[in-house]
């Protein structure tokens, strides 16, 4: 079973507007998250991650909320710039996991000039 | 400082051989975790060494095998190849063990005949 879900495969912005991509989880017993972003030919870069003691961290243009009552994580890019278009996948981990990582199936994001 | 480096970059082989994939991580780094990218099934764990020792191990046959070494370096092995391996095969790496952000490298392509 799938316990991490990204239910968008693609999201296409207008530069400079906000692009905002989901996940869902399953598993309550996930209390990290991550989200990182690929660009064909290479290995995904972390972008920014949150605990799940926390709602909401932000870095910069990219925000992550939690909202655990409803296994839902999103992130938001502000604003959206052409360089952003690729692949993104959020990841959760449980603490006594080590860095085992369950990925969802990724969103293809396309930013538009 | 040096990212994760894997070798080969690509690898064809054909079914019922054996393959050695090689992966260097960041220099300092001791956790070394495995990943198999496939369309179909996405990012999916393979397994993961902390100072020589694996830690976890994601659900894939026991054709699949790995170790790491005294330098952290590590290798994995497929053996008796399967259509079904035709893969990106993804190393990360990180400091610490758990709840850590990893740090990719541009993986290893292997295409089974």
């Amino acid at each position: 079973d799938q316990q991490v879900k990204q239910n968008s495969p693609s999201l296409s912005v207008q530069e400079g507007r906000i692009s905002i991509l989901n996940c869902d989880y399953t598993n309550s017993m996930f209390d990290y998250f991550l989200w990182y972003k690929k660009y064909p030919a290479e290995g995904p870069t972390f972008l920014i991650s949150i605990s799940s003691i926390k709602d909401k961290n932000e870095d910069g243009r990219f925000t992550v909320f939690l909202n655990k009552s409803a296994k839902h994580l999103s992130l938001h890019i502000v604003p959206s710039q052409p360089g952003d278009s690729a692949v993104y996948f959020c990841a959760a981990s449980r603490n006594n996991a080590g860095n085992m990582l369950t990925f969802g199936g990724g969103t293809r994001l396309m930013v538009k000039p | 400082k040096a990212g994760v480096t894997q070798t080969p970059r690509y690898l064809i082989k054909t079914r019922g051989q054996q393959v050695t994939l090689s992966c260097s991580p960041i220099s300092g780094h001791r956790s070394v975790s495995w990943y198999q990218q496939t369309p179909g099934q996405g990012l999916q764990f393979l397994f993961e060494y902390f100072s020589e020792t694996q830690r976890n191990k994601g659900n894939f046959p026991g054709r699949f095998s790995g170790r790491q070494f005294s330098n952290s370096r590590s290798e994995m092995n497929v053996s008796t190849l399967e259509l079904g391996d035709s893969a990106l095969y993804l190393c990360a790496s990180s400091f610490y063990a758990t709840n850590e952000k990893l740090f990719f490298g541009s993986g290893t392509q292997l295409s089974v005949l």
